[in-house]
This record gives C-alpha cells, structure tokens and sequence, in this order.
C-alpha cells in the first residue's frame, strides 16, 4: 500500500527549460510534504518543504505547489541545470507525527541534458 | 559540523550472520529513524525514535532492533542476516516539532548478504 506515490521513474529535460515533477498522496492524515534530492553515493538532502495550509512555497529556482483536494503535489526547477540531473524524492509527514517520521515515494530520476 | 555519520559504508555478511550499523549525530536532535532503500521502491522507513529510551517500528520493522541509549547514538542491529535484507541503509536524524523537521540523512551503508 504505497502511500505516496511518483509515478514518473525518470525525466529527461533541455537545459534552461522546466523540470516538473509530480506526486500523489492517498492519505489525508499527512500534513508536511518535503522535497529531498539524491546524487549516487550520497544520502539524500532535503530541497523545499510545504505545510498543507499553504499551496505554494518558492525558494530560488525550485517551486513545490500543494493541492491538497486532488491530493496531490508537484516541484517545478526552473531554470533547469546540468547539476540538477538526479534523483527526486517526494516525502509527507503524517500530522499525529511530529518530527521526522517520513513516508517516502519512489523518486524520479531527472535527467537535465546540456 | 560532522552532521550524521554512518559506519561501515560497505559490508558484506553471510546469511546468519549478526551485525550492528552505527549511526551517530551531533546536531543535539531527538529524533532518528532508519531507512532502507531499494531499487524501484524509494526510501522505506524501518524503526524511528523521538528521543533517549523511546523507539518504535516504521513501515518495514521485521529482522531488525533497534535502541536508543543516547541523544546522539542509534543503531541498527540485523540478529541474523537474510538475502532479502540486502540494501542500503540510510540514518536520518531531525528536530521533534511541528515545522521545520526536515531530516538530515548519513551517507548509507550499503550491505550486501550472501
């Protein structure tokens, strides 16, 4: 029972051009949605995050938009960079867990081609 | 500022075998989690504490145990180690509260069961 889900495995875009990915959620417990980015070997940092009393948080390039009726959210990267070229992962939090306890997609692999 | 640190970052066990991976942190955070990650199916979470004393199972808790003696310290212990738990192995650790708990993961241990 995936809770969360990026149903896209991977996403190849032109550099300068929008990088859209997206992610559906099931569970309307989740309160706190996050944004993490993966390059190989590494853990996973975290990139944006968005409470579910808003609908829109925007920190430089990267965007994420919540709409929480379709129960679902998306990260927009733009302009797209070659050094974005890795792996997405979408995250939420359900709202009777506070801390880091995080149910995590499958992530997408985004590709930013020169 | 070593943030979360992970050991080993490679192991190879023979099935049977018993093993503890190391998770430490010094950002003075009370909660931490493990994570396993497998192809095609993103970053699952395994067992989670809020603080000293306190644990509890996440979504994939079967042929692990965990303990949380210190703030800084939570490690991952395989009693006796299957093919299937052949993975990596990601430690996160977070404020307990209600925003701004994005978690901040280790490197990963990648483990291997033969």
């Amino acid at each position: 029972d995936q809770q969360v889900k990026q149903n896209s495995p991977s996403l190849s875009v032109q550099e300068g051009r929008i990088s859209i990915l997206n992610c559906d959620y099931t569970n309307s417990m989740f309160d706190y949605f996050l944004w993490y980015k993966k390059y190989p070997a590494e853990g996973p940092t975290f990139l944006i995050s968005i409470s579910s009393i808003k609908d829109k948080n925007e920190d430089g390039r990267f965007t994420v938009f919540l709409n929480k009726s379709a129960k679902h959210l998306s990260l927009h990267i733009v302009p797209s960079q070659p050094g974005d070229s890795a792996v997405y992962f979408c995250a939420a939090r359900p709202f009777y867990n506070q801390g880091g306890k995080l149910i995590f997609g499958q992530g997408t692999e985004l590709s930013v081609k020169p | 500022n070593a943030g979360v640190t992970q050991t080993p970052k490679f192991q190879v066990l023979k099935t049977g075998q018993s093993m503890t991976l190391q998770c430490a942190q010094d950002m003075n955070h009370e909660y931490m989690s493990w994570y396993r990650q497998d192809p095609g199916m993103g970053l699952r979470l395994i067992h989670y504490s809020v603080g000293a004393g306190i644990t509890d199972q996440g979504e994939v808790p079967n042929g692990y145990n965990v303990s949380r003696s210190t703030t800084e310290d939570f490690p991952l212990r395989l009693l006796s180690a299957a093919p299937s738990q052949t993975s990596v192995y990601f430690c996160a650790s977070s404020y307990n509260r209600e925003w701004d708990t994005e978690a901040f993961f280790g490197q990963g241990t990648r483990l291997t069961v033969v």
